[in-house]
């Protein structure tokens, strides 16, 4: 089964700052790599996605990811961080031809003026 | 369009009441799941549908049941609480992932239940 980690529970970055949220991933096949982000008391929001194709995704409000096969890794990233990005971010890993999509634990980025 | 809607916002239940989450969506997607978090650990996948009439388990189903009688809802039914089902419970649904492999849209949330069990 797919499962994917996330190995700091909190960032913590000064606002104008670049981010850098770590997920790793295992897989059997291709994966299907998803970022969404958690804001209080809200639901989840999707931010991007890799599916297949350039390694660099670009999605929502400015955020970014590359996706690393040989390092089995999905880094979200973003040059410039706001302290609106302030949330809860969650990495999560589909395999080809599944339905069954795997969250990490989330990381609770704090970006502070 | 309202997306995915959940209710109730908030519930205290008892230990052994019962209970039926609501969650429905207004955007005519085949797939709608259920999921638990609870702090530290992410979301888990309780069950899963791909369609009116067709449903399955996920990581974590038991002390569950779902069902789905239409495209736009599908229930979670807690039948006897348990102090364990505390949790917060999102409802998700998405797209049917058309000329892709399955498993390659976003999926949508709605604004979640957080339920207590005392």
């Amino acid at each position: 089964a797919q499962s994917v980690a996330q190995p700091e529970d909190q960032v913590n970055v000064a606002e104008g700052n670049p981010l850098t949220v770590k997920c790793t991933y295992s897989v059997s096949g291709n994966p299907y790599l998803f970022w969404y982000v958690q804001y209080p008391n809200r639901g989840l929001q999707f931010l991007l996605k890799y599916i297949t194709g350039d390694n660099l995704v670009k999605g929502s409000y400015g955020f970014e990811a590359e996706f690393n096969k040989s390092q089995t890794s999905f880094h979200l990233k973003k040059p410039s961080a706001l302290v609106s990005d302030s949330a809860l971010y969650f990495c999560a890993v589909n395999r080809y031809n599944n339905n069954d999509m795997r969250f990490g634990a989330g990381t609770r980025l704090t970006v502070k003026p | 369009n309202a997306g995915v809607t959940q209710t109730p916002k908030f519930r205290i239940l008892k230990i052994g009441q019962s209970m039926t989450l609501q969650c429905a969506q207004d955007m005519n997607h085949n797939y709608m799941y259920w999921y638990r978090q609870d702090p530290g650990m992410g979301l888990k996948l309780i069950y899963y549908s791909v369609g009116a009439g067709i449903t399955d388990k996920g990581e974590v189903p038991n002390g569950y049941n779902v069902s789905r009688s239409t495209t736009e809802d599908f229930p979670l039914r807690l039948e006897l609480a348990a102090p364990s089902q505390t949790s917060v419970y999102f409802c998700a649904s998405r797209s049917i992932d058309r000329g892709r492999p399955l498993g390659t849209n976003e999926q949508f949330f709605g604004p979640g239940t957080r339920l207590t069990v005392l």
